[in-house]
C-alpha cells in the first residue's frame, strides 16, 4: 500500500524561506496534498497538485512535485510566526476513492 | 474550495454512554465519506470508509461495532462511539471527496471527544 514520509522538524527564522520535503510510495496517486493543522484545531487544505503537474504557485506556497522520484515538496516564502503549525502531506491510496495516506507530520518552528 | 462541516466541535461524555458526530458536505454530495482518528501529536489514522447507502467499510483493527457509522444520505455520515471510554478520547475527523470539482479531498474541522 501506499506509505508516505516526511522529517519531524524544522525550523527557520522570519522572513526565510521554509521548504517541507515528502515522499510517497504509489506512483499511481491521482493528488497530492499538503494540509496544516495548528494546535487544537482540525486540518486546513493549504494546497494540492494533480499528479500531471510539475509545480504549483498559490501566493506564497509553491509546490513541486517530481513523479520521478515521488517526492513532493512545500515551500513557503516570506515565513511568518503565523505559519508555525504542523504540516501534513497526503497522497490517495492506490484505489483513488478519496482515501488518504498521511505522512507523521513535519512541525514548522518559525523563529522571531 | 468545497467545504466539510462537523457537529459537534467537541464533547465531553461519561464512561458508558455514547456520543454521536455528524459529518456533512455542505455544498457537495459525497457518495463515500471518511472518518480519521488522531492522538495527540500523531498523524491521522483511517479508521472507517463510508459509503452512501451501504455498509461502512472498516480499517483492521477498528471494532464495527464500537464505532457505528451510518451514510444516510449524500451529504451525511454520522459516527457513533458506543459505550465511550476514556481511551476512546481523541479528535475525530472526517472528509468528503468533491467529485464534481476537481476532485480533491476536503476534511471537516473535527471533533475532540474527552471522555471522562
Amino acid at each position: 500500500g501506499e506509505d508516505v514520509e516526511q522529517s519531524p522538524f524544522l525550523s527557520v527564522r522570519e522572513g526565510d524561506s521554509s521548504v517541507i520535503n515528502c515522499t510517497y510510495t504509489d506512483s499511481s496517486s491521482t493528488y497530492l496534498y499538503w494540509y496544516k493543522q495548528e494546535p487544537g484545531a482540525g486540518l486546513q487544505l493549504l494546497t494540492y497538485i494533480f499528479s500531471n503537474m510539475d509545480m504549483k504557485q498559490d501566493q506564497r506556497l509553491t509546490v513541486l512535485l517530481n513523479k520521478k522520484d515521488k517526492h513532493l515538496s512545500l515551500r513557503i516564502a516570506d515565513t511568518q510566526t503565523g505559519d508555525s503549525a504542523i504540516y501534513f502531506c497526503a497522497a490517495h491510496g492506490s484505489s483513488n476513492t478519496g482515501k488518504l495516506i498521511f505522512g507523521q507530520g513535519t512541525t514548522l518552528q518559525v523563529k522571531p | 474550495g468545497a467545504v466539510v462541516s462537523q457537529h459537534p466541535s467537541w464533547v465531553i461524555c461519561k464512561s458508558g454512554t455514547s456520543v454521536k458526530i455528524e459529518c456533512r458536505s455542505l455544498d457537495f454530495q459525497a457518495t463515500t465519506m471518511f472518518w480519521y482518528r488522531q492522538f495527540p501529536k500523531q498523524s491521522l489514522m483511517l479508521m472507517a470508509t463510508s459509503n452512501e447507502g451501504s455498509k461502512a467499510t472498516y480499517e483492521q483493527g477498528v471494532e464495527k461495532d464500537k464505532f457505528l457509522i451510518n451514510h444516510a444520505s449524500l451529504t451525511l455520515s454520522t459516527l457513533t462511539v458506543t459505550s465511550a471510554h476514556p481511551e476512546d478520547s481523541s479528535f475525530y475527523i472526517c472528509s468528503a471527496r468533491d467529485l464534481g470539482g476537481e476532485g480533491a479531498t476536503f476534511f471537516g474541522p473535527g471533533t475532540r471527544l474527552t471522555v471522562l
